[in-house]
């Protein structure tokens, strides 16, 4: 198993462009999400789906959209970069059975500088 | 809005020495998770803990969950260069619903050879 996968590992942008931040995984995880690193900050939520079809907003979701058309892949898109969003970006999945304290699994994250 | 408050925020400690770290919560947990973060790299995972008093070790490293279950912390005996890294908690929220996990600021470790 791959696990959680994150693409790209790095990406530069400039403020305004749009980008879309890949992730997949291959354990079946019904739960997926995306989450911000910042220094000081900790991770923050920005957008989670329990299922294909179906998303909700985290904490940070302002200025983020996502989708989820397959259980396998829970893509992460900036509509307007702006330099507020530079950060660590990380996915994580886990499985639903049993509630919400199953082990989340983490990517690698994709660290995005936005000039 | 609940938060998860780490302790210390930095440690540096000599190899072979132990120590703790420290997560507190603004709420009753209903579950607390262990995360470890190399520098530049992913989270991966530790431990979780779910009930009032509960404690789990793994290698060196020991968590227990309080009773009240708003507090918990992370002990590590006799510390190696190995164990540096930042170390996370995090929890499913409570006041926000379950599924929006909230995470502290963690606790960055540093191991003195």
């Amino acid at each position: 198993n791959a696990g959680v996968t994150q693409t790209p590992k790095f990406q530069v942008l400039k403020t305004g462009q749009s980008m879309t931040l890949q992730c997949a995984q291959d354990m079946n995880h019904e739960y997926m999400s995306w989450y911000r690193q910042d220094p000081g900050m900790g991770l923050r939520l920005i957008h989670y789906s329990v299922g294909a079809g179906i998303t909700d907003q985290g904490e940070v979701p302002n200025g983020y959209n996502v989708s989820r058309s397959t259980t396998e892949d829970f893509p992460l898109r900036l509509l307007s970069a702006a330099p507020s969003q530079t950060s660590v970006y990380f996915c994580a999945s886990s499985l639903l059975a049993g509630g919400p304290v199953n082990e989340q699994f983490f990517g690698p994250g994709t660290r995005l500088t936005v000039l | 809005s609940q938060e998860l408050e780490q302790s210390p925020q930095s440690l540096i400690v000599q190899e072979g020495k132990n120590l703790t770290i420290n997560c507190t919560s603004s709420k009753t947990l209903y579950g607390l998770y262990w995360y470890k973060q190399k520098y530049g790299e992913g989270l991966i995972f530790l431990m979780m803990l779910q009930k009032g008093g509960e404690e789990k070790s793994h290698e060196k490293i020991t968590a227990k969950l309080d009773e009240k279950k708003q507090q918990s912390s992370l002990h590590i005996t006799a510390s190696q260069p190995s164990h540096a890294g930042i170390y996370l908690c995090g929890a499913p929220g409570v006041t926000s619903g379950t599924y929006k996990y909230i995470f502290g600021t963690g606790t960055r470790l540093k191991v003195l050879a």
